[in-house]
Parts: C-alpha cells; structure tokens; sequence
C-alpha cells in the first residue's frame, strides 16, 4: 500500500507555545489529506479535511484558529497546534486519500504524540 | 457521527479463523465499507473494502450480506500479530470519503 510518512512521532512543549506536525505522502500524490485525534482508550475523531490550494474545512467543534492546517503541496499537509495547552495532548494522526479507478482509500500515518506540559 | 456497531471485544485462538462482525443498517447506494485495524500506539492501518460483492486480498475476506446492512470480515488464520483494534467503517465516496470511526472491536488471539 501506499506509504504516508508523519513527523514528529513525539512531542513535548510548555504550555503557550505552538507546535507543527507534518505529514507526507511518499509514494503517491493527495489532492485530500485528513487529520484525527485520539485520547487514550478512545477511537480516532476526525478533526478536518485537507484539500490542496484551498482552505482546509474543519468538523464541528474544531477550532480552526486553534489548529491551523496547511495543504501546500500535493504531498506535504501541516498542522499547526496553536498556543499548546495540556487538554490538547492526544495523539494526532493524519491521512491521505489514494484515487484509483473511482475508488478512495485512506492511508495513515504512524501518528503524533504530543505532550503538552 | 459513526454509522456502524461492532461489538466490543472478541476472542480467537491462533490459527483458527477470526470472524468480525459490522452492522450499517442504514448505509446508503453510495456508501461503500471499509475495514481497517490498529495496533496499540500506531496509525490505523487499512484491510479492505467493498461495495456490494464480497471481495478478499491476501490480508483478509470482506462479505456483505446482499441488502448490504451488515458485514463480516475474516481472517482466515488469525496469529497473534493480528491483535488488534478493527474498525469498521462506510463511507460516501462523494464526500471526499470522510471516515467517522466507531468504537470498534478489540480482537485478542490466543496461543
């Protein structure tokens, strides 16, 4: 399968600062990549939808001013973890949405820990 | 919001085969079911999926029943590597294919 690359696998920082967690798609091109969260021993929540040259569109809840999301490339999409508090340690895991033959599959990222302390 | 149920947790003796069910009585013509599985601390990692037919590769089955409200995914011959968390999943192809994951099931193979 196609291979979805995210960095960095872990991350600690002070309350207040902002943290940027990458995600690349290494053998194949997105034109969609998504971004989910997961606290501990629940499932994964979808936070926002990535859409290369155009606004990311982010679901219901989800502050777009706190999680800013940047679909530059084809395959690179960033998300950005403003002013860090420590309700917002999870795990952050992105995805990126092979198109072949009029079908759609979702390939992850090995997700990111953050720690917010 | 999450449109399958699975149960919670299942067990399965290494070697036999690990059957998973899915209920998605309300799919739509357009929806079509994906299964994926995570171990503990790592991203999801995708299995399969179909619309109507029942399909296989070399991981695992998927069957759908035909008015397409449940489904069942096999394992043929769990091992313990296959313990995990297994989602299922349908999704509308035209919406950009977003994911909403259910709870899942903790599927735990034993020697």
């Amino acid at each position: 399968g196609a291979v979805v690359s995210q960095h960095p696998s872990w991350v600690i920082c002070k309350s207040g600062t902002s943290v940027k967690i990458e995600c690349r798609s290494l053998d194949f091109q997105a034109t969609t990549m998504f971004w989910y969260r997961q606290f501990p021993k629940q499932s994964l929540m979808l936070m926002a939808t990535s859409n290369e040259g155009s606004k990311a569109t982010y679901e219901q809840g989800v502050e777009k001013d706190k999680f800013l999301i940047n679909h530059a490339s084809l395959t690179l999409s960033t998300l950005t973890v403003t002013s860090a508090h420590p309700e917002d340690s999870s795990f952050y895991i992105c995805s990126a949405r092979v198109t072949s033959g009029g079908e759609n599959i979702q390939y992850f990222g090995a997700g990111t820990r953050l720690s917010v302390l | 919001d999450a449109k399958t149920t699975q149960p919670p947790s299942m067990d399965c003796a290494e070697g036999r085969a690990a059957n998973l069910p899915c209920n998605h009585s309300t799919i739509s013509g357009n929806e079509y079911v994906y299964w994926y599985r995570q171990i503990h601390s790592q991203g999801p990692q995708y299995i399969i999926h179909g619309l109507k037919n029942n399909e296989t590769n070399e991981m695992a089955s998927l069957i759908i029943t035909e008015d397409r409200k449940s489904s069942t995914l096999i394992l043929p011959h769990a091992t313990l590597r296959d313990t995990a968390v297994y989602y299922c999943i349908v999704s509308q192809i035209y919406n950009f294919n977003k994911f909403y994951f259910g709870s899942g099931t903790k599927l735990n193979v034993k020697p």
